[in-house]
């Protein structure tokens, strides 16, 4: 049984360019989380997506950041014209069920994302 | 003031020990309770998932939750080198989504053979 999958592992991207990380979710999952770990600091929650929707983006900075789940592929966070600030661990998680359900979330291994 | 407060260490203890990690928090709407581990350049892993208040065991580890002084705890008993890692407390509540969770800073815990 694969888990969340996530890739690059690593990335790096000179800053102005623009970055996207991929997330496949475990088989089955329908729902999806991302999470964002600056150095020294917690997780804090970004965005959750179900297929085809955007339920919750209410952790995603305001400009320059944008995020998917489509019918059919992985979920991608897109990060344009990226900053300096924008380096960190982001993590992705699935669950089966919807956030109103008593289901812990379970996260890949990340991405991280190094901005020269 | 942060929403979940948790030492980050580090913590560095002998191998055979009894490990104590804390958390504290402020907002009394949290519900679900969560001990995540991470290794280094790992994701967070899953260890306790606990909802409101009590005690729950699993092998080695046990999760207690006080909602009257909101507080959680996680103890490891025969603490082992394989659990040097970094422990995350993370919690939620049902009227924002059980699964947006708030983490806590994480503790960097080292256990010496």
């Amino acid at each position: 049984n694969a888990g969340v999958m996530q890739n690059p592992r690593h990335l790096v991207r000179r800053r102005g360019q623009e970055a996207r990380l991929r997330c496949s979710p475990v088989k089955g999952h329908s729902h999806v989380y991302w999470y964002r770990q600056l150095p020294e600091e917690g997780l804090k929650f970004m965005v959750y997506l179900q297929k085809e929707n955007i339920i919750d983006e209410s952790g995603m900075p305001k400009e320059r950041f944008s995020a998917e789940f489509p019918k059919e592929g992985p979920s991608i966070l897109r990060i344009q014209q990226v900053v300096r600030g924008d380096s960190a661990a982001y993590f992705c998680a699935s669950s089966p069920l919807g956030q109103g359900y008593n289901s812990p979330l379970h996260f890949g291994n990340g991405t991280r994302l190094t901005v020269t | 003031q942060k929403e979940v407060e948790q030492d980050p260490g580090p913590l560095s203890v002998p191998e055979g020990a009894i490990v104590s990690l804390n958390c504290t928090y402020s907002n009394s709407a949290f519900q679900y309770f969560m001990w995540y581990r991470q290794y280094s350049r790992k994701g967070p892993e899953l260890l306790m998932y606990t909802y409101s208040s009590g005690n729950k065991e699993d092998g080695r580890f046990t999760a207690q939750v006080d909602k009257s002084s909101k507080y959680i705890s996680l103890f490891i008993r025969d603490s082992q080198p394989s659990d040097s890692a970094t422990y995350l407390c993370a919690m939620s509540h049902p009227f924002q989504g059980a699964q947006k969770l708030v983490f806590g800073q994480g503790t960097r815990l080292t256990i010496n053979p």
